[in-house]
């Protein structure tokens, strides 16, 4: 079965760091680009980071250079070390997969997680 | 804020058509075709239902169809059914390895 389980959510206060997991199976995930979406309590969704299938990161403003992306292929696991966590980090962080062709990111996200809770309270 | 702007809610009655808009700039919805919509039910992770503007993945039905001009991008839901009662996001690509969604749109079936 084809499938994403984030794990590594739960509580931090302000100022802490997390590290969320992002584990793939039935398919070839190195092949893959892959990408964090989160969603606040009641909000919208908001991309977060990306990483292609070689290792090249993105972000968003909100987490530039707070939040790490990186993934291991070994392991089918990608990552997300958030550090310097605020208040406004909280929400259920989700992982998937971006589409690519020989053009690059085609920018849609095709396979999701059921998402991992961070709260961060103060 | 999101930079790309959907109404906060549509409504329609069963076996009608709804139609969202996402209407963002020339830098994002406008400037590429990188344009997809996600539905997503109520404690439900979201679900690809449009990707490159207006193209279906396998096992949506047909019943959902987008499109763009300009800025602005739009999902039609025709023959609404129950099930489709749900949140609707839009995202692009806005340029410099980065994505955007909408700020959401919930749809309610009468």
């Amino acid at each position: 079965e084809v499938q994403l389980l984030e794990s590594g959510g739960g509580l931090v206060q302000p100022g802490g760091s997390l590290r969320l997991s992002c584990a793939a199976s039935g398919f070839t995930f190195s092949s893959y680009a892959m990408s964090w979406v989160r969603q606040a309590p009641g909000k919208g969704l908001e991309w977060v980071s990306a990483i292609s299938s070689g290792g090249t990161t993105y972000y968003a403003d909100s987490v530039k250079g707070r939040f790490t992306i990186s993934r291991d292929k070994s392991k089918n696991t990608m990552y997300l070390q958030m550090n310097s966590l605020r208040v406004e980090d909280t929400a259920v962080y989700y992982c998937a997969t971006i589409a690519t062709s020989l053009l690059g990111f085609q920018w849609y996200f095709d396979l999701w997680g059921r998402g991992t809770l961070v709260t961060v309270f103060s | 804020q999101s930079a790309l702007t959907q109404p906060p809610s549509a409504s329609g009655s069963p076996g009608q058509s709804v139609t969202i808009s996402c209407t963002g700039t020339s830098s994002d919805v406008g400037g590429y075709n990188y344009v997809s919509w996600y539905q997503q039910h109520p404690g439900k992770a979201p679900k690809l239902m449009i990707y490159e503007v207006n193209k279906r993945p396998s096992g949506v039905p047909d019943r959902f169809s987008a499109s763009k001009s300009g800025n602005t991008a739009s999902l039609t839901v025709s023959g609404l059914q129950a099930e489709d009662e749900a949140d609707y996001y839009c995202s692009s690509y806005v340029g410099s390895h980065k994505s955007e969604f909408g700020g959401g749109t919930k749809l309610t079936v009468l």
